[in-house]
């Protein structure tokens, strides 16, 4: 069974723009959770999409933004990028159901220049 | 709001050590509790889910322990091996979590093992 797959996995912008990355589940899986890793703050929450709809939403600002597709696959959005926005972003899966472990990702390692 | 921390921060140890792993967190109203792995550049492994009605869970070499109404868990590794250097991050739902805070986990700052041979 394929594991959770995110593309792609390197990513140089400038300040200013916007980005998307992609996110996959596992097979099976309805939920998808997003989250920023840095070394200074480590790993916080961003936003968990379940059946197409937002469902939990973290500290961020309105520029980071999220969908998910019918087929659960997900895209995260960072819009004027700032050099702060630099960081590993992390995808993680689960059935979304009570309890159910989550499964993560490679990673995207965003820089912002 | 939760606070999960990790000591100890960094730990150093000779191969086929046994090794302890502490995580604590502030608000003991949780429903499971996860320990995963993460090796550099990399994303996380799962390596051990407890439930809020367990005490302990194993897989192979590491066992895990929770003590809901201390706010703690350990992992314990043993027999180490330089295979296991990495850094081990515990992660937490939401307390009190009703059912629609499944993805949403708070995580400790990890602590970072190197297992020298």
């Amino acid at each position: 069974k394929a594991g959770v797959t995110q593309t792609p996995r390197y990513l140089i912008k400038t300040r200013g723009q916007q980005v998307t990355l992609s996110c996959s589940p596992i097979s099976g899986h309805r939920s998808v959770s997003w989250y920023q890793q840095t070394p200074g703050q480590g790993l916080q929450f961003l936003f968990e999409y379940f059946s197409e709809t937002q469902r939990n939403k973290g500290n961020f600002p309105g520029r980071f933004s999220g969908r998910q597709f019918s087929n659960s696959r997900s895209e995260m959005n960072v819009s004027t990028l700032e050099l702060g926005d630099s960081a590993l972003y992390l995808c993680a899966s689960s059935s979304g159901r009570p309890r159910a472990p989550l499964h993560f990702g490679n990673g995207t390692r965003l820089t912002v220049t | 709001k939760q606070e999960v921390t990790q000591i100890p921060a960094a730990l150093s140890v000779p191969e086929g050590e046994n090794l302890v792993l502490n995580c604590s967190f502030t608000d003991s109203a949780i429903y499971n509790l996860q320990w995963f792995r993460q090796d550099p550049g990399k994303g996380l492994t799962s390596l051990l889910l407890i439930q809020s009605s367990q005490r302990e869970q194993t897989s192979g070499r590491l066992n895990a322990s929770l003590d809901k109404s201390s706010g703690r868990s350990t992992l314990y590794i043993a027999a180490s091996q330089p295979g296991d250097s990495a850094t081990y991050l515990c992660a937490v739902p939401p307390a009190n979590a009703g059912g629609t805070s499944y993805g949403k986990l708070t995580f400790g700052q990890g602590t970072i093992l190197t297992v020298h041979p």
